[in-house]
């Protein structure tokens, strides 16, 4: 069964930077494009950001859009969210989801806490 | 990039059928047919229900059926059990690679 499993979450304050990782247990990860889609406290879910599955193609929302970066490694079954400038809105649990076809997420991963506080 | 209006809450008993609505806009739900729902429990990774509207991944049941009318996709439940209490949501291509989703709704088996 595929897995999708993050890491690299943890306490910021504001303004630091975190990196997150998504790492994938199949070797058909790079056919699908990914995703990061997050969820605040309590809250709903809110897509962050999408890549092709070759990489050339990338997508933001609007309220990261300028402060997250997303990449992959193919080579490494790998996916990546940069996060810079973080915020206090930006403390969610992070997760990570495969997309085998337009706006299907059919694989997610157990998800990663990133808290942003003074 | 606004939020999918969905109910905040519904409620059915045993057995019933029950429906969640979804609604966007012309610029989203009502121009795609990208659509697709996802169930959620308590301290759970969402799970993958339908997509591209009304078409089903194998191996969720066939008790879970989706829909569109215009600016509309909705979820039905039918033969409701006490394992579909959850948090549903709604999520659809808003152009551009953008993507949004419904603000959720809170499903509760009498």
């Amino acid at each position: 069964e595929v897995q999708l499993v993050e890491s690299g979450g943890g306490l910021v304050k504001p303004g630091e930077s975190l990196r997150l990782s998504c790492e994938a247990s199949e070797v058909t990860f790079g056919s699908y494009s990914m995703n990061w889609i997050r969820q605040a406290p309590g809250k709903g879910l809110e897509w962050v950001s999408c890549i092709s599955s070759d990489s050339r193609s990338t997508y933001y929302a609007n309220s990261v859009k300028g402060r997250f970066t997303i990449s992959r490694d193919n080579a490494k079954n790998s996916l990546f969210l940069q996060m810079n400038s973080l915020r206090a809105e930006d403390t969610a649990v992070y997760y990570c989801a495969r997309e085998p076809t337009g706006v299907a997420y059919d694989i997610w991963g157990q998800g990663t806490m990133v808290t942003v506080s003074p | 990039q606004s939020a999918l209006t969905q109910p905040a809450s519904v409620s059915g008993s045993p057995g019933q059928s029950i429906t969640i609505s979804c609604t966007g806009t012309s610029s989203d739900v009502g121009i795609y047919n990208l659509v697709s729902w996802y169930q959620q429990h308590p301290g759970k990774a969402p799970k993958f229900m339908i997509y591209e509207a009304n078409k089903r991944p194998a191996g969720v049941s066939d008790r879970f059926s989706g829909s569109k009318s215009g600016n509309t996709a909705s979820l039905t439940i039918s033969g409701l059990q006490a394992e579909d209490e959850a948090d549903y949501y709604c999520c659809s291509y808003a152009g551009s690679g953008m993507v949004v989703f419904g603000g959720g709704t809170k499903l509760t088996v009498l």
